[in-house]
């Protein structure tokens, strides 16, 4: 199965741009690149997701290698409230059943 | 809010004892999928139901089964629970073919302790 890469953690200061990088080299053509993260006690939350373009929505920018073997989620001005637990996930299909794989994810600190 | 509703949100079961646990999907969703998060880890897909139907599995064995209802809710079984078992579980809800169009629908979860 296709999975993710996700360094453990990574820090940021108020106000500042974030790449939360993600490395999925065994992405198969059809596997979309989803993005949610997840607060304390909380369930996950949807941010972004693409395929081949990157996209930008109010949230966030996803900006996908041409190879689609990495990604990056772009957070353009950090707040303390994006303080969270970043995930990539793949979704797809396979015989006609969707998978999803999360990987461990990116615990994001935001210093104010 | 996600409109997404599971319940309990706590309980203590013993190994080898059975639970089941319940979700409510967000109005109009008709496909719902379970999570088992492990502390500290990230949510691993134990399968996922689309008008009362699994489509979808991952690596779980089958002492972990499902159930859709026509009104879309959800209940997850666990049977001879083992102590691993321990951890939040999510459920999420999503209407199909969202793998293309984008989200799934998150509710906070039930925590499950196995001692």
């Amino acid at each position: 199965d296709a999975k993710t890469t996700q360094p453990n953690s990574m820090e940021s200061n108020e106000e500042e741009p974030v790449h939360l990088p993600c490395n999925h080299s065994t992405i198969s053509g059809t596997d979309y690149i989803h993005w949610y993260r997840q607060l304390p006690s909380q369930g996950p939350e949807y941010v972004i997701h693409g395929l081949t373009s990157n996209v930008n929505n109010r949230m966030a920018s996803l900006a996908i290698a041409e190879d689609r073997k990495s990604s990056t989620l772009i957070l353009h001005r950090a707040t303390l409230r994006d303080a969270a637990v970043y995930y990539c996930i793949l979704r797809g299909t396979q015989g006609g059943s969707e998978k999803l794989v999360f990987g461990k994810g990116t615990k994001l600190t935001v210093n104010p | 809010e996600t409109g997404v509703t599971q319940s309990p949100t706590h309980l203590i079961k013993t190994r080898g004892q059975q639970v089941t646990l319940r979700c409510s999907s967000q109005s109009g969703h008709n496909t719902v999928s379970w999570y088992q998060q492990a502390l500290g880890q990230g949510p691993q897909f134990i399968f996922q139901y689309y008008r009362e139907e699994e489509n979808g599995r991952g690596n779980f064995p089958p002492r972990f089964s499902g159930l859709q209802f026509p009104n879309y809710s959800s209940e997850l079984n666990v049977n001879a629970l083992e102590l691993d078992d321990s951890a939040l579980y999510l459920c999420a809800s999503s209407l199909a073919g969202s793998v293309w169009t984008g989200e799934l629908f998150f509710g906070e979860g039930s925590r499950l302790t196995v001692l």
